[in-house]
């Protein structure tokens, strides 16, 4: 099984900001990666797909990057609606997400 | 616009069982993979189980395998989850989510969970 392995676990971060979330494979996923934000009270909703293909609707302040085992998330320019938890998944071999990371405005 | 709403709420005793529905419009339901992922109170997603489009496979989570099973009725675009043996490790949200694709892919789509409870 695929795991992975993301931090961090908690973030606090100042309105304006830019903040990185990584995920890290046990094994090359081949960009096989998406992420999730799910805001408190609320299901999860798609914000990346392909390690870098932003959904439709998601501000272009999300932007995804990484290959291999390696991923990130970036936010750009935080703004009080972020608050939330972030979680990558794979789906290159069954399908695994990571632990997520909680995002908080400091 | 895509839809996914589930149904079969409720508080059970271990070792019960209980069936979970979720109904789904707006897309072509029996193009598409469909998959149950739950999460327990305060912690992170677990992908639970995956059926493709057109039944032909089913793929579990050990902690559910041998205890779930998953199943779809494309005529009446709905996707099921019958759970057995009930554990209290099981109390969690369950959501119900489209997969991009007809097999494995991301997920997206999402229900809005529905709460199951195992407790005596």
């Amino acid at each position: 099984d695929i795991q992975m392995t993301q931090s961090p676990a908690s973030l606090s971060a100042s309105l304006g900001e830019t903040v990185t979330i990584e995920c890290r494979a046990s094994e090359d996923i081949y960009s096989n990666l998406a992420w999730y934000q799910q805001k408190p009270g609320n299901s999860p909703q798609l914000l990346i797909y392909d390690a870098n293909s932003l959904a439709d609707g998601v501000p272009s302040r999300f932007s995804g990057s990484g290959s291999g085992t390696q991923y990130s998330l970036k936010i750009n320019s935080l703004q009080s609606e972020d608050v939330a938890s972030y979680f990558c998944q794979q789906y290159n071999n069954y399908l695994t997400f990571g632990s997520g990371t909680k995002l908080e405005i400091k | 616009e895509v839809q996914l709403v589930e149904s079969g709420e409720g508080l059970v005793q271990p070792g019960s069982s209980m069936k979970l529905s979720c109904v789904a419009s707006g897309f072509t339901f029996s193009n598409y993979g469909m998959n149950w992922i739950r999460q327990a109170p305060k912690k992170g997603l677990e992908w639970i189980a995956l059926i493709y489009y057109d039944s032909s496979s089913k793929y579990y989570a050990d902690s559910v395998k041998g205890r779930f099973t998953i199943s779809r009725d494309n005529s009446k675009n709905t996707l099921y989850l019958e759970m057995n043996s009930l554990r209290s490790e099981d109390t969690a949200m369950y959501y119900c989510a489209k997969g991009n694709g007809s097999y494995v892919d991301y997920f997206d789509y999402w229900g809005q969970g529905v709460m199951v409870t195992v407790s005596s």
